[in-house]
């Protein structure tokens, strides 16, 4: 199965309110990284986490590497925040960095 | 810093042609990972280089595909017989260094096998 299970693949939100992203690990993993990706398709780096919780404006993640799971909370989303969101973890040799199948987040007004 | 550097940003080739991308990590960077994008599977790790040796390539399909780096500012991907579901997005990525957090992509080649 898949080592990194992403939740929900699509999220829909109203101007304003807020919401979690989830991924759990099968497997115990070292971090977390979590990104977007924008308009021309590239990944931007959101938050990169080896344990506990980042906190960047209305974006805030943590990770549990015990429980295995990784969270990203939006919240007061804006129209600009739509997109496809992807955490992806290390494993523990921070060989490979196994990506979730996204969410993808749209905003309405 | 221009980031990540890969070229083309589209490639479209013919059923049996052989395709071969290109990276240029951020200066400085000892490590480089090759990731391909597909509706159907996510992004999948295909290989990883650190001081241009490569360490693991087990997400490389075993024909048709290699990937090298004969020095630290280049990395190659090529594709020989391309097949239509070798069509994808592929991305490289680099680290400062080995076990060191951030990955930073670049914008990806968007390859279209006809």
């Amino acid at each position: 199965g898949d080592q990194v299970e992403q939740s929900p693949s699509a999220l829909s939100l109203h101007e304003g309110t807020g919401s979690a992203l989830r991924c759990n690990f099968t497997t115990t993993m070292r971090a977390v990284q979590w990104f977007r990706k924008n308009s021309r398709g590239s990944l931007i780096n959101l938050f990169y986490l080896a344990s506990g919780t980042k906190e960047n404006g209305r974006l805030k993640s943590a990770f549990d590497s015990k429980e295995r799971y990784s969270t990203l909370h939006i919240r007061d989303a804006q129209l600009e925040d739509s997109g496809t969101y992807f955490c992806a973890a290390f494993d523990s040799g921070y060989n490979k960095l196994t990506f979730g199948k996204g969410t993808v987040l749209l905003v309405s007004p | 810093n221009a980031g990540v550097i890969q070229t083309p940003r589209h490639k479209v080739t013919g059923k049996g042609q052989e395709a071969t991308l290109w990276c240029e990590p951020i200066s400085g960077h000892s490590a480089v990972f090759w990731y391909r994008q597909t509706i159907v599977q996510g992004l999948e790790f295909l290989t990883y280089f650190r001081n241009q040796a490569p360490i693991d390539d087990s997400g490389m399909p075993k024909e048709r595909f290699s990937a090298q780096m004969p020095n630290q500012s280049h990395s190659t991907l090529k594709i020989q017989s391309t097949q239509p579901q070798d069509s994808a997005v592929y991305l490289c990525a680099s680290s400062l260094d080995w076990g060191q957090n951030t990955l930073y992509f670049g914008a990806g080649t968007r390859l279209s096998v006809l």
